[in-house]
């Protein structure tokens, strides 16, 4: 089934270490985007790209980073992980044309230590 | 900055009322409009949407309408079930001449019993 996936559900990491959340989606989406969002909380965007190469930052300042060397994925990296970024990590997707609408993942639940 | 105001934060009902949920957007480009249901420890989905030149639009029991002078689109549930209760989101996207969505606050709905 077409969707998006979202790896680990949950991580708990020690400060300082370097992690990857994975994302990837099977929908053939060209636009793809990273949100950090406290439980039930607003939505706030980290991270967006419109297609393979292209990637750029959002409203909410951050020390990650991301990648898009394939269509379906597009991986959020934390080099130096601090309790501040302890949150819930949302992937989500769309299309160019036709239906707008986003589909998120379920989500990666970091707390750092 | 464009920005979606998004009233109430909070909302309570008693089964079986009506919920009407209001956001206000500013970037007059903005041109579709979804509506986001994400139940506790789940992900969002979308439950309805509204393009700029549909002034309503419903499926069952839900219900969008959009002012487009006034800027200005409602979700409408009736008969509200407690399955409803979960945290609702507007975005207002803006697909022509660039892309850009931008989401309200949410509103937390509880439906008592």
């Amino acid at each position: 089934e077409a969707d998006i996936y979202q790896t680990p559900r949950y991580l708990v990491i020690g400060t300082g270490k370097k992690i990857t959340l994975e994302c990837s989606q099977t929908m053939g989406h060209d636009k793809m985007y990273w949100y950090q969002q406290d439980p039930g909380m607003e939505l706030h965007l980290i991270h967006y790209s419109y297609g393979v190469n292209s990637t750029e930052k959002g409203d909410l300042s951050s020390e990650s980073t991301v990648s898009r060397i394939r269509t379906e994925h597009f991986p959020l990296t934390l080099e130096s992980a601090r309790p501040s970024h302890t949150s819930q990590y949302l992937c989500a997707s769309s299309e160019y044309t036709g239906n707008y609408g986003y589909t998120f993942g379920s989500g990666t639940r970091l707390t750092v230590v | 900055g464009e920005n979606v105001e998004q009233h109430p934060s909070t909302l309570s009902v008693q089964e079986g009322d009506s919920a009407v949920i209001k956001c206000t957007y500013s970037d007059s480009a903005s041109n579709y409009f979804p509506w986001y249901k994400q139940e506790l420890g789940k992900r969002p989905q979308l439950i309805i949407d509204i393009r700029s030149n549909v002034g309503e639009k419903k499926d069952q029991r839900i219900a969008v309408t959009l002012n487009k002078t006034a800027k200005h689109f409602s979700l409408h549930i009736t008969e509200t079930q407690p399955e409803d209760s979960a945290v609702y989101f507007c975005a207002a996207i803006t697909y022509t001449g660039g892309f850009k969505t931008i989401f309200g606050a949410g509103t937390r709905l509880f439906v008592k019993a």
